[in-house]
Parts: structure tokens; C-alpha cells; sequence
């Protein structure tokens, strides 16, 4: 079946600028996180999702992050007055409902470029 | 979670098995040792976990030693695409749907 997919894979913004990644999770699973990796570093978690409420914002670097998720499906993370440390890979992840056994299936992420 | 320490690198030769260890000392009885990889340009994937026991799946072994506070993850015949970092993390039993806490995982090279 399909896996997790992320859009866009690349994105190159000016700094200032505001940008949006979308991840699909796989069908069916109710929980989703982003994670980020920026170079040669490892990763770095933001936010997760389990349904569409968000119990765990505390990995957002600052306020100008931001998520959401909607129908307990898609998610949005809005990155708004890019600043060039924001350069990194976007990972997201998903997973299934059932314990805390249940592996995270992840996305092939978004890499951003801030100019 | 508790805290993990892997070396930054290793080499292995094709064909030959890949030992990565693990050590997680501080570990805790309802915590399960959990292993991810994350090849070049992709995604972390999926390895394999356990608890106490050993655990083989189709990529890979585990083993834990009884006192739990070391693992080694096995790959029989290593091959260029196992060629990734590997991470090791210890979770909370029942922990649901938290994240995962990455480290900063073993560079293995496998070499032709």
C-alpha cells in the first residue's frame, strides 16, 4: 500500500518569505509527527499529532511555527518569516492507533532551502 | 526515555555480519530497546524491537543482554545497501503514540 508521501520534496524560499509542507500519512493511521534534520545533524522532533489534536507542541523551535491537521488525515506545517537557520530536512511520520509498540512509518521529507 | 550511546562509526566488510552495539545503562523495566536506519537522502525506516529476549525479523537481529543495559543489532550479510546511520532508542512500554527521540546513531559503512 502507500507509504507516507510529503510535498513539496524541494522547496527554495527567500528569507521572510512564508512556506507550507504537506505531509499524507499512511490510511488509517491517527497518529503523525514532524521531525526535522538539519545538515549532518541528527533528528530533531516538533509536534505530533494524534487524531487532529496536537498533545505535544513542545518541540516547535519558535512561534513562527506552526501546525495543523485536519479529518484526522493531512497535515500542514507553516514555517512563516523564513530565516535562513531554518534550512533542513522536514520528516514526517505516521503511525497506528494500537500501543506503544506501534513503529513510525516515515516520509522521504522536504528539503527547504532558505536564501 | 533513557539515554543511549552508540559509536559514531563503523566499517564492515560485504557479506560479512554487521555487529552494532548499544548501550543504554540506565535503562528501565518498562522500556524496550528500538532500532531505526536512515539511508542517505531518505526517511528513517523501521528495524526491529524487543524487551528482554532476543528478537530476529527479516532484516536483522537483536540482542540483549540480561541485564539489559547493552543490545547489539545484527545484520547476518551485511550488504552496499545497508550502508546508512543506525540509531538505537529506548522507549516507554505503552507509550502510545509519542515521538521518538533520535540520537546521533552509527555511521555504518559496509565496504565492498
Amino acid at each position: 500500500g502507500a507509504g507516507v508521501s510529503q510535498s513539496p520534496s524541494n522547496k527554495v524560499t527567500e528569507k521572510g518569505k512564508d512556506v507550507e509542507l504537506r505531509c499524507d500519512p499512511i490510511s488509517g493511521h491517527t497518529a503523525l509527527y514532524w521531525y526535522r534534520q538539519s545538515l549532518g545533524q541528527g533528528l530533531e522532533f516538533l509536534i505530533y499529532f494524534q487524531g487532529n489534536s496536537a498533545p505535544d507542541k513542545s518541540g516547535l523551535p519558535s512561534d513562527r511555527f506552526s501546525a495543523e491537521r485536519t479529518g484526522g488525515s493531512v497535515s500542514t506545517l507553516t514555517i512563516q518569516r523564513t530565516q535562513q537557520e531554518d534550512s533542513a530536512v522536514y520528516l514526517c511520520a505516521s503511525s497506528s492507533r494500537w500501543g506503544g509498540l506501534a513503529e513510525q512509518y516515515f516520509g522521504p521529507g522536504t528539503r527547504l532551502t532558505v536564501t | 526515555d533513557a539515554k543511549t550511546t552508540q559509536p559514531p562509526s563503523m566499517d564492515c566488510a560485504e557479506g560479512r555480519a554487521a555487529n552494532l552495539p548499544c548501550n543504554h545503562s540506565t535503562i528501565s523495566g518498562n522500556e524496550y530497546v528500538y532500532w531505526y536506519r536512515q539511508i542517505h537522502s531518505q526517511g528513517p525506516q523501521y528495524i526491529i524491537h524487543g524487551l528482554k529476549n532476543n528478537e530476529t525479523n527479516e532484516m536483522a537481529s537483536l540482542i540483549i543482554t540480561e541485564d539489559r543495559k547493552s543490545s547489539t543489532l545484527i545484520l547476518p550479510h551485511a550488504t552496499l545497501r545497508d550502508t546508512a546511520v543506525y540509531y538505537c532508542i529506548v522507549r516507554v512500554v505503552n507509550s502510545g503514540n509519542t515521538p521518538l527521540v533520535f540520537g546521533k546513531g552509527t555511521r555504518l559503512s559496509v565496504i565492498a
